[in-house]
C-alpha cells in the first residue's frame, strides 16, 4: 500500500536520552515535514525538507535534528537539549515543493519520564 | 508573518445539523488545504483549495483568495464528523489553531 509510515506508534524514553522517530513514504513525494502537537493544541512545524540533502528549520527547531539522505525517509531526532519533549509527533509529505496537497502519517506519541 | 484566525474555536452540533467553519488570513496565502483530525490523532486531507469551490459528499469548501478567507461547510453532520478541523497554508504548510467539532447523537 502507498502511504506514510511512522514508527513506533508509542515511544517511552528516559530524560536525557536522544530518541529517533522514523518517517518513511513510498509516494515518491518531494517534500516532507515534521510537526509537534501538544494536548489540545494545533500543529507546530519543526523541520521541513523540499529535496534530498536539504532541510529547513520550522518554528520550533531547537532541540531537534533531522536528515534527508533518501527521498523516502525523513527521520527526526529528539535530543536531550529539548526541554519538554513529551508530545505527539506527526510527519507529512507532499508531491511537489509548492502547490499540492499533503498527507500525514499516523503519528508517534513520545513520553519522556 | 501571516496571521490566521479559525472560527469558531469550538462547535457543538446535533446530528443532522449543518455548520460553517472559517479561516481568515491577514494576507494572501497559497497552497490552502483543509484537514480533519479524528479523535485518534490521524489527520486526513479533506480539500486542497487555493481558490474556488469544491465538494466531496457532505463536505464542501470555498476559498475567496482576493478576500483572504476560506470556508468549510459540513451538511447533515454525523457523529463521525467529530474531531478538529484545521486549515493549512503556504509552502511550509503552516496550520491554524483549529476548530473542535463535537457532533451529538
Amino acid at each position: 500500500d502507498g502511504g506514510i509510515t511512522q514508527s513506533p506508534k508509542y515511544l517511552f524514553r528516559k530524560e536525557g536520552q536522544n530518541v529517533t522517530l522514523s518517517c518513511e513514504q513510498n509516494l515518491n513525494h518531494d517534500a516532507m515535514y515534521w510537526y509537534r502537537q501538544d494536548p489540545g493544541q494545533g500543529l507546530r512545524l519543526i523541520y521541513y525538507s523540499q529535496i534530498v540533502n536539504d532541510f529547513q528549520k520550522g518554528d520550533i527547531a531547537e532541540g531537534y535534528s533531522v536528515s534527508r539522505e533518501k527521498k523516502e525517509s525523513f527521520p527526526l531526532t529528539v535530543t536531550s537539549a529539548q526541554k519538554n519533549p513529551t508530545a505527539f509527533y506527526l510527519c507529512a509529505s507532499s508531491p511537489l515543493r509548492y502547490g499540492t496537497e499533503a498527507f500525514f502519517g499516523q503519528g508517534t506519541r513520545l513520553t519522556v519520564v | 508573518g501571516i496571521q490566521v484566525e479559525q472560527s469558531p474555536p469550538d462547535l457543538i452540533l446535533q446530528e443532522g445539523a449543518n455548520s460553517t467553519l472559517r479561516c481568515n488570513f491577514s494576507d494572501s496565502v497559497n497552497n490552502l488545504q483543509w484537514f480533519h483530525q479524528n479523535p485518534w490523532g490521524q489527520l486526513i486531507n479533506l480539500f486542497y483549495i487555493p481558490s474556488g469551490t469544491k465538494q466531496n459528499g457532505r463536505l464542501s469548501a470555498t476559498t475567496v483568495a482576493t478576500e483572504r478567507y476560506s470556508l468549510l461547510y459540513i451538511s447533515s453532520s454525523q457523529t463521525t464528523d467529530s474531531g478538529v478541523y484545521f486549515c493549512a497554508y503556504d509552502y511550509k504548510l503552516s496550520f491554524g489553531a483549529g476548530t473542535t467539532v463535537t457532533v451529538r447523537a
